[in-house]
C-alpha cells in the first residue's frame, strides 16, 4: 500500500512564525506535491516537485517555499505565517511513468493549520 | 481564473437512486480528468479517471461521461449508497512535461448525502 505520512495532523502556531510542514512517502514516487484545501474553494496547488532539489510553483505559492533534499521527502515552509494561511494542508506524491501518460496521486491525511 | 468548475455545491439523494456532479473546464489543453473521493479527516482518494480520446468510463457503480466538444464531464453515481456520501472533486491536468503532467487543477467539490 502507497503511503504518504504528515508529520502533524493539528497544528497552531503564532503570527510571523516559521512553519514547517513535512510530507514523507515511501513509495519512491519522483513527484510529489502540496495543496491547500479551504471549504468552497476545494484543493489549489501550492508548489510541487519533479524531483529531487526541483521544485515548480503552482498555483498559489506566494508567502510559501519548499524543499525537496530526499526523494521521500517534501516540506513546505511557511516563512512569516499569517491568518490567512490557516487551512488544510495536503501532500501528495506519483509515479512519474512514462511521458503522455498519467498516474495517481496518492494523498496524505492532512495538517490542520491554525495560525492566531 | 477558474479553470474547472463543479456543480451542484451540495447534493441529497436517495438510497439506490443516481447521484450526478457535473463539471466544466476551459484549458483545451488538459487531457486527464480524475475523480478524487474524500471522506472526512482523510486525504482525497481517487475513484475513477478518463482521458479524452473516450467518451465513457465505467467501474462497478461509477461512470464518468466525457463531453470534448463541450468541454464537460460527469461523475454518475448508480444505486447510490449511504457509505457513498462524501465529498466529491472533479480534477484535470495536462501533460506539458516529459515524463508527467504538473499538478491538478481541482473543482471546488460536492457534498454527497444519500439518505437511507
Amino acid at each position: 500500500d502507497v503511503k504518504v505520512t504528515q508529520s502533524s495532523r493539528y497544528l497552531v502556531k503564532r503570527t510571523g512564525e516559521k512553519v514547517f510542514l513535512e510530507c514523507v512517502q515511501d513509495m519512491d514516487h519522483e513527484n510529489m506535491f502540496w495543496y491547500r484545501q479551504d471549504p468552497g474553494l476545494g484543493l489549489r496547488l501550492i508548489y510541487f516537485s519533479y524531483d529531487v532539489k526541483m521544485k515548480e510553483k503552482g498555483d498559489i505559492p506566494e508567502g510559501y517555499s519548499v524543499s525537496r533534499e530526499k526523494k521521500e521527502r517534501f516540506s513546505l515552509i511557511l516563512e512569516s505565517a499569517s491568518t490567512n494561511q490557516t487551512s488544510m494542508y495536503l501532500c501528495a506524491s506519483r509515479f512519474r511513468g512514462l511521458a503522455g501518460l498519467e498516474y495517481e496521486q496518492y494523498f496524505g491525511p492532512g495538517t490542520r493549520l491554525t495560525v492566531t | 481564473q477558474q479553470q474547472v468548475k463543479q456543480s451542484p455545491q451540495s447534493l441529497i439523494v436517495q438510497k439506490g437512486g443516481i447521484s450526478i456532479i457535473n463539471c466544466a473546464y476551459e484549458n483545451t489543453a488538459f487531457d486527464y480528468f480524475p475523480w478524487y473521493q474524500q471522506f472526512p479527516g482523510k486525504g482525497p482518494a481517487l475513484l475513477i479517471a478518463i482521458r479524452p480520446d473516450v467518451s465513457e468510463k465505467k467501474e462497478g457503480r461509477f461512470t464518468i461521461s466525457f463531453n470534448k466538444s463541450a468541454k464537460q464531464f460527469s461523475l454518475h453515481i448508480m444505486d447510490s449508497q449511504p457509505g457513498d456520501s462524501a465529498t466529491y472533486f472533479c480534477a484535470a491536468s495536462e501533460n506539458r512535461s516529459g515524463g508527467g503532467a504538473d499538478g491538478l487543477t481541482f473543482g471546488k467539490g460536492t457534498h454527497l448525502i444519500i439518505q437511507p
